[in-house]
């Protein structure tokens, strides 16, 4: 099993450009997560979707974030326009069905806006 | 109270040594504590998890401590190696509204010195 992936790894934009970051869950879970980390605020989640809807967006911190999960294998994040305390990386994690309840993240992307 | 607090913010433990890291939490619906373990340049990775019907689970090297009254939990790491050095952090789930979604402590920066 690959894992959950993500992309890019990094992403280096400027200010007011559209960003989007992807992700591919684990072929059979049902759930998907998205999640930033900053030294300052730690690991937040932003979003999560049950079988492709999307169930908690009281993370997403403004209406400059968007995700959708068109499907059950792939999910995107959005800034636009970016900022740089957009600056972080963004982890998009996939779970289990059923009680198990395990999440498995992917690699993250860095993202830095300059 | 949806917060799961986390301390010691970091450690450094001899090789060899125990290293303990605490976290307590508030909302008696939390039914699922898991701990990740997270590697620089990595996403985080599932460790170790234990449910509120048993006070201990050991896994290797690793134990959680599960207190329900006190609503407290703790990873006990023994004979720590020097590729223990992560940074380790405490989550917790609950039902209801937020169904499969994990609030996460701080994190800790656990050190292991040769």
């Amino acid at each position: 099993d690959a894992g959950v992936i993500q992309s890019p790894r990094h992403e280096v934009t400027e200010m007011g450009q559209e960003v989007t970051l992807r992700c591919k869950p684990i072929s059979g879970h049902n759930s998907l997560f998205w999640y930033r980390q900053t030294m300052m605020r730690g690991l937040e989640l932003l979003i999560y979707f049950n079988n492709n809807v999307p169930i908690d967006d009281s993370g997403m911190p403004e209406d400059r974030f968007s995700a959708k999960m068109p499907n059950a294998s792939f999910s995107t994040l959005k800034i636009q326009p970016s900022e740089p305390r957009d600056s972080a990386v963004y982890f998009c994690a996939s779970r289990t069905p059923g009680r198990a309840n395990e999440q498995y993240f992917g690699p993250g992307t860095r993202l830095t806006v300059t | 109270q949806q917060q799961v607090k986390q301390s010691p913010q970091s450690l450094i433990v001899q090789k060899g040594g125990i290293s303990i890291i605490n976290c307590a939490y508030e909302n008696t619906a939390f039914d699922y504590f898991p701990w990740y373990q997270q590697f620089p340049g990595k996403g985080p990775a599932l460790l170790i998890a234990i449910r509120p019907d048993v006070s201990e689970k050991k896994e290797g090297r690793f134990t959680i401590s599960f207190n329900k009254s006190a609503k407290q939990f703790s990873l006990h790491i023994m004979d720590s190696q020097p590729g223990d050095s992560a940074t380790y952090f405490c989550a917790a789930r609950g039902y209801g509204g937020s169904q499969g979604n994990l609030i996460f402590g701080k994190g800790t920066k656990l050190s292991v010195k040769p």
